[in-house]
């Protein structure tokens, strides 16, 4: 089945500096990609939607200088959070749809961010 | 844009006993309904869909019936087991591709006690 890498699953750093967390399609072409962010007990929410060679479509409320993504090829997605501060720290998370349409979603392993 | 309510927040029941779910949405555009059963920490696993042109499947213990019409959904399981305990979550979506983006309910934490 269609699979997501995400990296890394964990991740902590000092408040002030950037991360970024990469998402892979190892076995499909993602046309889209869409990112998530879960506090704790707290459901997933949808931050943006990439789409492969264009610009991201950003949530309400959704940073795009703070939160930036980059949709360059068919098999990967980066989203680094920039200038991250305390509370930043969450679990992102990536979903994917193939380039064929349908129904599928594949969802990364997500990566938990600490700033610190 | 889209919005998915889910309730209960939290659901105990005893082991053997059945569980229900129940989540509405807005945007009578979404054309597809997943139940997806999370663990702390882990990413959502999807245990069951449907989509709009059908009212109700079956796998197994686990069954969801759709509402068009109310705009409502359900997630029933039945049989209950402790490894069942988990977080579910429910969602819409308007379809694959760029349209297609999963907006979620609230989730709600399920505990089966033996």
């Amino acid at each position: 089945g269609a699979v997501v890498s995400q990296h890394p699953s964990w991740v902590i750093c000092k408040s002030g500096t950037s991360v970024k967390i990469e998402c892979r399609s190892l076995d499909f072409q993602a046309t889209t990609m869409f990112w998530y962010r879960q506090f704790p007990k707290q459901s997933l929410m949808l931050m943006a939607t990439s789409n492969e060679g264009s610009k991201a479509t950003y949530e309400q409320g959704v940073e795009k200088d703070k939160f930036l993504i980059n949709h360059a090829s068919l098999t990967l997605s980066t989203l680094t959070v920039t200038s991250a501060h305390p509370e930043d720290s969450s679990f992102y998370i990536c979903s994917a749809t193939v380039i064929t349409g349908g129904y599928g979603y594949t969802f990364g392993s997500g990566t938990r961010l600490t700033v610190v | 844009g889209e919005n998915v309510e889910q309730h209960p927040s939290t659901l105990s029941v005893q082991e053997g006993d059945s569980a229900v779910i129940k989540c509405t949405y807005s945007d009578s555009a979404s054309n597809y309904f997943p139940w997806y059963k999370q663990e702390l920490g882990k990413r959502p696993q999807l245990i069951i869909d449907i989509r709009s042109n059908v009212g109700e499947k079956k796998d197994q213990r686990i069954a969801v019936t759709l509402n068009k019409t109310a705009k409502h959904f359900s997630l029933h399981i039945t049989e209950t087991q402790p490894e069942d305990s988990a977080v579910y979550f429910c969602a819409a979506s308007k379809g694959g591709g760029s349209q297609g983006n999963l907006i979620f309910g609230k989730g709600t934490k399920l505990s089966v006690k033996p």
